[in-house]
Parts: C-alpha cells; structure tokens; sequence
C-alpha cells in the first residue's frame, strides 16, 4: 500500500517569514496530491491540491510543487499570519486498483509567532 | 450549501461497550468515507461506501462496521470497545464518480469518542 511521510511534525515560524512542509509517497500510481488544514476542534479543510500532470501550482499565499521522479510533494506559505496557525496534513491518492483511498502524512503542527 | 454533519461529536463509553456515529453528507454526494484520527497514528482510513454499498476498505478489525442508507447518510459501529479506540472518528463526503480521478473529500467536524 502506500505510504506517506511528512516532515517536520513541528514548525515555528516568525510573522511574516515563509513555512515549508515536505512529504514523500511510495507508489507511484498515486495521481493526487491534496493538503488539508485542521484547526483545533474542527474536521480537515482542503486548502490546495495538485495532480500528477502539473508540477506546481499556487493559489495566493500558498503554494504546492510536486516532483513525480523523486515521489515528493512540498506545501509553501509566504508572508505567514497568526490564524495560519494549524495541523497541516499531506496526502496521496491511489486511484482504482491501488487502493481509491487518501493515505494521509502524520501531520505538521505550525505555529505563527508575532 | 450545507456542509458535512455528524452527530453526536463527543461520547464517553466504557469498554465492552458498542457505539453507533452518524455522518450526514453534502447534499448530493453519494461517497462517505471514514477515518480514525489519534494522536499516535494520525488520519487512517476506515471505509469508503457508495450508493449503500462498502466500496473500499482499510485494515481495521471487524469491531468496525458502517453502512449507508438510501439518502447517502452513513453510520458506522464499533463493537466491544477497546481504550485504544479513543479517538477522533472523522467522515468526509464525496460526489463519489468512479474512475482514476480524484473526487475531492469534503470533512465534517468529526465525533470524539472516549472509552473508559
């Protein structure tokens, strides 16, 4: 099956500075990659995703690139804010016949210091 | 649109006890799919069902069960509850189209079960 790793499980960053998160997958059948966001109390909150045909993509402050050959995926947030303060949880997606499930990384606590 | 409901979101039971959560999804979404979130094993995945029918499986005891009724909502059960089943139990809702795409997954809040 697949396996996803995440790295670091803790992240503090100052206001204003930038926050990478890095995960690596097993299988390369693994067609989609999404990141979810989860704040104290509440359930994961999709905030970007990438699929195996595009190598980058960005929405506003956030960023995911995906590099196919080495089976990694990174989460980049430039000019970091409190409230992006949360659990951020990588994940891969087997499609039908490798599983047709989200295995999902072990999660990174970030913490946004003023 | 309404999100994602599940009901209750806390319950304390003790062990050898059964338990029963509910997870209404997004209006239209055919695809539930349950996962058990912990601190020590993070979000794993417990079952997908699609029109009343399990479609896919984690690797967790048959202590746990779900099932899903006509108007998409699903339940799932644990049996002779263990402490180690102390958890967040999320479900998460999906327009649920076969094929190689992705459909995305949309969480509700989660049930926090504790077992004494």
């Amino acid at each position: 099956g697949e396996n996803v790793e995440q790295h670091p499980s803790t992240l503090s960053v100052q206001e204003g500075d930038s926050a990478v998160i890095k995960c690596t997958y097993s299988d390369s059948a693994s067609n989609y990659f999404p990141w979810y966001k989860q704040e104290l109390g509440k359930g994961p909150q999709l905030i970007i995703d990438i699929r195996s045909n595009v190598g980058e993509k960005k929405d506003q402050r956030i960023a995911v690139t995906l590099n196919k050959t080495a089976k990694h995926f990174s989460l980049h947030i430039t000019e970091t804010q409190p409230e992006d303060s949360a659990v951020y949880f990588c994940a891969a997606y087997q499609p039908p016949g490798g599983g047709n499930k989200l295995t999902f990384g072990t999660g990174t606590q970030l913490k946004v210091e003023l | 649109k309404a999100g994602v409901t599940q009901t209750p979101r806390y319950l304390i039971k003790t062990r050898g006890q059964q338990v029963t959560l509910s997870c209404s999804p997004i209006s239209g979404h055919r695809s539930v799919s349950w996962y058990q979130q912990t601190p020590g094993q993070g979000l794993q995945f417990l079952f997908e069902y699609f029109s009343e029918t399990q479609r896919n499986k984690g690797n967790f005891p048959g202590r746990f069960s779900g099932r899903q009724f006509s108007n998409s909502r699903s339940e799932m059960n644990v049996s002779t509850l263990e402490l180690g089943d102390s958890a967040l139990y999320l479900c998460a809702s999906s327009l649920g189209l076969a094929g190689s795409s992705y459909n995305e997954q949309f969480f509700g809040p989660g049930t926090r079960l504790t077992v004494l």
